[in-house]
């Protein structure tokens, strides 16, 4: 798991707390991702970063705030969640080369949101 | 709705039969990716088959792509209870995109 590292990788919060997802890849790729994946539900793209620029936002509610300070680090910042947002946040990084890539995942962060 | 597809949603062999999973997708692809994971883990890189290729090999993989039918085939051979996990196909979807999309997978139980 020297590739893209998360932490921590398990998170019980409240629905009152805000607390930060980190990510950190050592692929010197140019492409970051955060993912969600529920039981029973496909993996769900949630935010795309670029080199280092948001280029992709899948409709997720505001209480998850992305941050990318540079091509390695990959935050998800958040606040009042619910319920429903526990989950499994898996990050990625990929190095885009003419549409023709792979990704490289991190463990992922087990959050329970009581 | 999801890109991907997977058939069928779980799958359970003894140690030494194949496995053959399969992926249906809807729009035109510049690729397709297979991913394993394990229980609580993320996801690992399979295989890529381009759009121009009809099939491809790694160790005891095997991967076909029908761009016709808009489908793929994961077989697994000899399997063992090390294969025990999940498997995802992935695609693009987009002509000059940065974003994979996943289907639900197909959870493999490999017994010894």
């Amino acid at each position: 798991e020297t590739g893209v590292t998360q932490t921590p990788r398990h998170l019980v919060m409240g629905m009152t707390n805000k607390k930060s997802l980190k990510c950190e890849q050592h692929l010197g790729h140019n492409a970051m991702y955060w993912y969600k994946q529920s039981a029973k539900k496909p993996l769900e793209l949630m935010f795309v970063y670029s080199l280092e620029e948001r280029v992709e936002n899948n409709s997720v509610p505001s209480r998850f705030s992305p941050e990318c300070p540079n091509s390695s680090h990959l935050f998800l910042h958040l606040h009042t969640l619910q319920p429903e947002d526990s989950a499994l946040y898996l990050c990625a990084s990929s190095q885009v080369l003419s549409g023709v890539y792979e990704q490289f995942f991190g463990p992922g962060t087990r959050l329970t949101v009581l | 709705s999801q890109q991907g597809e997977e058939d069928p949603q779980a799958l359970s062999i003894q140690e030494g039969e194949n496995a053959t999973m399969n992926c249906s997708y809807k729009t035109s692809i510049n690729n397709l990716q297979w991913y394993r994971q394990n229980s609580g883990r993320g996801l690992v890189h399979l295989i890529l088959i381009r759009s121009n290729e009809r099939e491809k090999h790694s160790g005891r993989l095997r991967v076909t792509l029908d761009t016709s039918k808009k489908s793929s085939s994961l077989l697994i051979t000899a399997s063992r209870a090390a294969d025990t996990a999940s498997y995802f196909c992935a695609t693009d979807a987009r002509q000059a995109g940065t974003a994979l999309i996943f289907g639900k997978g197909t959870t493999l139980s490999v017994s010894s």
